[in-house]
């Protein structure tokens, strides 16, 4: 499948602004995701963003979208440590030989320290 | 992890058994996905299933199976033909543009 690249790992201090970022390559995907892991756990969808946006803001989540360069980042704000997990960007197939799977990008782990 | 139920949490496999990790959901989602991750890397599609009896290769199928005979439920078995089968399964149904993951199944070789 086409690649989703994300950095692999980022560090911030307890109340600063994360920054997470991906870049994707199918120009045509419709949704483009963010999703939360936790240790041992599933992946819990924190947001989405629809194709003809360029940005979405959800109390202390800010999903920027720059369709011409194919980026997408996710801003957390007031960092805490419970936001300590691995981060994953996905994109939805424009094509869909695939019952409309996400592909997902190789996940970044944020570590907020006190 | 919602309505999608996955078990058991850890499995073990002995060398050339069979295993079968179970994914139940009461969602009354049609479509549903199995995927495999490894740590450090994104995740990736073994099978998914868009309807009762119907179901789909993704894109690494080699060494599992599965079945879709109720709408509940998508059984995924791990072959003795997966020679690298230590892995993380998540199993995930999608209504809409969104999709929905369960809690996963550990899965090791002893």
């Amino acid at each position: 499948g086409e690649d989703v690249e994300q950095s692999l790992f980022l560090s911030v201090r307890e109340g600063d602004s994360s920054v997470i970022n991906c870049t994707y390559t199918d120009s045509s995907s419709t949704y483009l995701y963010w999703y939360k892991q936790e240790p041992g756990a599933g992946l819990q969808l924190l947001t989405y963003i629809f194709s003809n946006m360029d940005m979405k803001q959800d109390q202390r989540l800010t999903v920027l979208l720059n369709k011409k360069d194919k980026h997408l980042s996710l801003r957390i704000a007031d960092t805490q440590t419970g936001d300590s997990a691995i981060y994953f960007c996905a994109e939805s197939p424009s094509i869909s030989n695939s019952g409309y799977a996400l592909n997902f990008g190789k996940g970044t782990s944020l570590l907020v320290t006190p | 992890d919602g309505g999608i139920t996955q078990s058991p949490k850890y499995l073990f496999r002995k060398e050339g058994q069979n295993v079968t990790l179970s994914c139940e959901q009461n969602l009354n989602h049609d479509a549903m996905y199995w995927y495999r991750q490894d740590p450090g890397q994104g995740l990736r599609l073994i099978y998914y299933s868009q309807i009762v009896n119907d179901f789909q290769k993704g894109d690494i199928a080699e060494g599992y199976s599965v079945s879709r005979e109720k709408k509940e439920s998508f059984p995924l078995t791990v072959t003795s033909a997966q020679k690298n089968p230590t892995a993380f399964y998540l199993c995930a149904t999608r209504q809409g543009e969104e999709l929905f993951f369960g809690s996963g199944t550990q899965l090791s070789v002893l």
